[in-house]
């Protein structure tokens, strides 16, 4: 089967940087994704990693090692509107086209 | 221009009730699913379909009943309604092909489903 684990929390400080984690067990492997979701709203792509590295856009940057099942979102310059949950989502390989979520992180900035 | 559109937003109805959401996608995409996430916001894969056809029913109970009469709708109806319904249902989809373009699901923007 397929799991994912990632923090529930995490908080920090407008202007500054901060990491989210998630590390996954799979059957196989396509990929990580990343997703936004803020509150009332509906979850929103934000970047795939499908080979290891650091892929960066914008603000945002994820990062990706397949040999530690084990990727980051990392959120630069913080701004209050990053507020939101962050989730990874990797496709499950037994059932190609089930796309399967993490518990998500709720990410709080303080000013 | 709304990508994938689902309706109603907002559905308050009683225990026993049978309800539909409706979802369409203007983004020309084979697959179409159906996600709810409870109030932990965990997100949950229901359906898949691709071009019609169902791909993925996950233990979903038999109350649930997915339709899809073209690759650019999929509806969800819901009988007999209980209280553990509440929930916020997601439609989305996404593209056939490779990499980030097959893992890249636009969602709609939620049906709050609420069960008294």
């Amino acid at each position: 089967g397929q799991s994912l684990e990632q923090p529930s929390e995490v908080t920090a400080v407008e202007g500054a940087i901060v990491q989210i984690n998630c590390t996954y067990q799979t059957s196989g492997f396509y990929g990580l994704s990343w997703y936004q979701q803020h509150d009332g709203g509906a979850p929103t792509f934000l970047s795939y990693n499908a080979l290891d590295g650091l892929e960066e856009t914008g603000r945002f940057s994820s990062f990706l090692s397949r040999s530690d099942s084990y990727g980051y979102l990392l959120l630069q310059e913080l701004q209050m509107k990053d507020s939101a949950s962050y989730f990874c989502a990797v496709r499950d390989r037994s059932s190609a086209s089930k796309i399967i979520f993490g518990s998500g992180t709720r990410l709080s900035i303080r000013p | 221009d709304t990508a994938v559109s689902q309706t109603p937003k907002y559905l308050v109805t009683q225990m026993g009730n049978d309800k539909s959401i409706k979802c369409e996608q203007n983004l020309g995409h084979d697959t179409m699913y159906w996600y709810k996430q409870d109030s932990k916001k965990f997100l949950k894969i229901m359906f898949s379909y691709n071009n019609k056809e169902l791909i993925i029913n996950e233990t979903v109970p038999n109350r649930f009943s997915p339709k899809s009469p073209d690759k650019a709708h999929l509806n969800l109806h819901i009988n007999s309604l209980e209280l553990g319904d509440s929930a916020v249902y997601f439609c989305a989809s996404s593209q056939d092909g490779q990499g980030a373009r097959r893992n890249t699901i636009y969602f709609g923007e939620g049906s709050w489903l609420t069960v008294v």
